[in-house]
């Protein structure tokens, strides 16, 4: 069975401080690793793909990777508008979609 | 303006009454499909759709049933709801390439008493 694990759940942050997002995977054939922003009462928003080991993609302050086996979002100079709920989500080969239980980012100003 | 819309956006019944939640998308996308999310437990998808007619399960089918007669159109139908089936369900869809962005509704939050 697909699974995937994020972690912490809660990540409490100063303007400025950078961190770093994990999420663990086990997938039957990986097509593709997703992370995902939610709002409070949204629907998620699209960050980023990522389909094979040492690939990375930036946006902004964000910054995603992956391994064989887990995948980092990286958080530089959080903002207090980085604040969100962050998802991850593998789509296996018979495309059925899993998705962590998510971490939520809070910046203090 | 590209969207994917759920209807209601809110919904209080009671157990067993049957409902459908409509979900309709206007970027001609191959792939759709429903999810809950509950506290904790994060997104669980329910089924999904790779194009009209072809229907799937994902993790938690049970209490469930899904059409896709067109493809703009997937609803999610409870024929005889449960309160176990409170929760907040999302649609989305996507292109059918090498996993593509899902594009999220704006998600309904049903109460079942």
């Amino acid at each position: 069975e697909d699974q995937v694990t994020q972690s912490p759940e809660a990540l409490r942050l100063q303007e400025g401080e950078s961190s770093s997002l994990n999420c663990s995977y086990t997938v039957s054939g990986l097509r593709g690793l997703f992370w995902y922003r939610q709002d409070p009462g949204k629907g998620p928003e699209f960050l980023f793909t990522l389909y094979s080991a040492g690939e990375e993609k930036e946006k902004e302050r964000l910054k995603a990777t992956l391994t064989k086996k887990e995948s980092f979002l990286h958080i530089t100079a959080p903002k207090p508008e980085d604040s969100a709920t962050y998802l991850c989500a593998v789509q296996a080969s018979d495309y059925k979609l899993s998705f962590g239980a998510g971490t939520t980012v809070t910046v203090r100003a | 303006e590209a969207q994917v819309t759920q209807n209601p956006r809110y919904l209080i019944t009671v157990t067993g009454k049957k409902l459908t939640v409509t979900c309709s998308q206007n970027m001609n996308h191959e792939y759709m499909s429903w999810y809950r999310q509950d506290p904790g437990l994060g997104l669980r998808q329910i089924y999904y759709s790779m194009n009209v007619e072809v229907t799937d399960k994902g993790d938690v089918p049970e209490g469930y049933k899904v059409s896709r007669k067109e493809k703009r159109n997937f609803p999610l139908i409870l024929e005889s709801p449960s309160p176990n089936q409170t929760s907040l369900y999302f649609c989305a869809s996507s292109t059918s390439g090498r996993a593509p962005e899902q594009f999220f509704g704006p998600g309904t939050r049903l109460t079942v008493l």
